[in-house]
């Protein structure tokens, strides 16, 4: 059974800071991550989705990388800002198309 | 990408009775979703809304309690049933394409009193 972990489950940072959240799976026989931002009361945003063959992707200030073989997944988002505060939740799409999602991590960038 | 519509965007129940709630999507898709995402929670697959037939069910969800229709390719509905303070969540639909990278809804926060 697949179980997805997000390390930290909340992060302060003052704003400029450079930061990593963290995703871990238990079954690297993924078809698919994907990244998503949540802000309060509101749906999900796709920031980047990394397919099985792929080991990085990027968009703007943000990159994520997959490693299946360790069952990781980093989003590294550089130079952060106030408008960044959300919640980030990374999500495992395997056989069947399941999809699994972590417990997010809770970002405030502090100005 | 797709842009998804959901209806109610939030509604307060009181208990015993049903909702339904509308997701229209702007193009065709293949697979739309229904989630929850209970309070303070991350979110859990209900099921998988199938275009003429069944819905496929998560464990834990059954389809007495939580029945799905998907008509055609751009248009799902999901129906809360005989609703308790329990039900209280955000429900979310999503859909997916190639590459299944899936696009939310904005979601209908439901609360039962």
């Amino acid at each position: 059974k697949q179980e997805v972990t997000q390390i930290p489950a909340a992060l302060s940072v003052p704003e400029g800071e450079n930061l990593v959240l963290n995703c871990s799976f238990t079954d690297s026989a993924i078809y698919n991550l994907q990244w998503f931002r949540q802000d309060p009361g509101k749906g999900l945003t796709s920031l980047l989705l990394i397919q099985s063959s792929q080991r990085e992707q990027t968009s703007g200030r943000l990159n994520a990388s997959l490693d299946k073989s360790s069952g990781r997944s980093t989003l590294y988002i550089a130079a952060s800002q106030p408008g960044d505060s959300a919640t980030y939740l990374c999500a495992a799409a395997t056989g069947g198309f399941k999809t699994i999602f972590g417990a997010g991590t809770r970002l405030f960038v502090k100005a | 990408s797709a842009v998804i519509s959901q209806k109610p965007s939030r509604d307060i129940c009181q208990r015993g009775t049903s909702l339904t709630i509308q997701c229209q999507v702007d193009s065709q898709v293949t697979m739309m979703f229904w989630y929850r995402q209970q309070p303070g929670q991350s979110l859990t697959l209900i099921a998988t809304a199938n275009q003429g037939s069944e819905a496929t069910y998560e464990s834990g969800f059954v389809i007495d309690k939580f029945p799905i229709s998907r008509p055609n390719l751009t248009f799902s509905t999901l129906t809360v049933s005989n609703m308790s303070p329990e039900d209280s969540s955000i429900y979310l639909c999503s859909v997916a394409q190639d590459g299944y990278e899936q696009y939310f809804g904005p979601g209908t926060r439901l609360t039962v009193t």
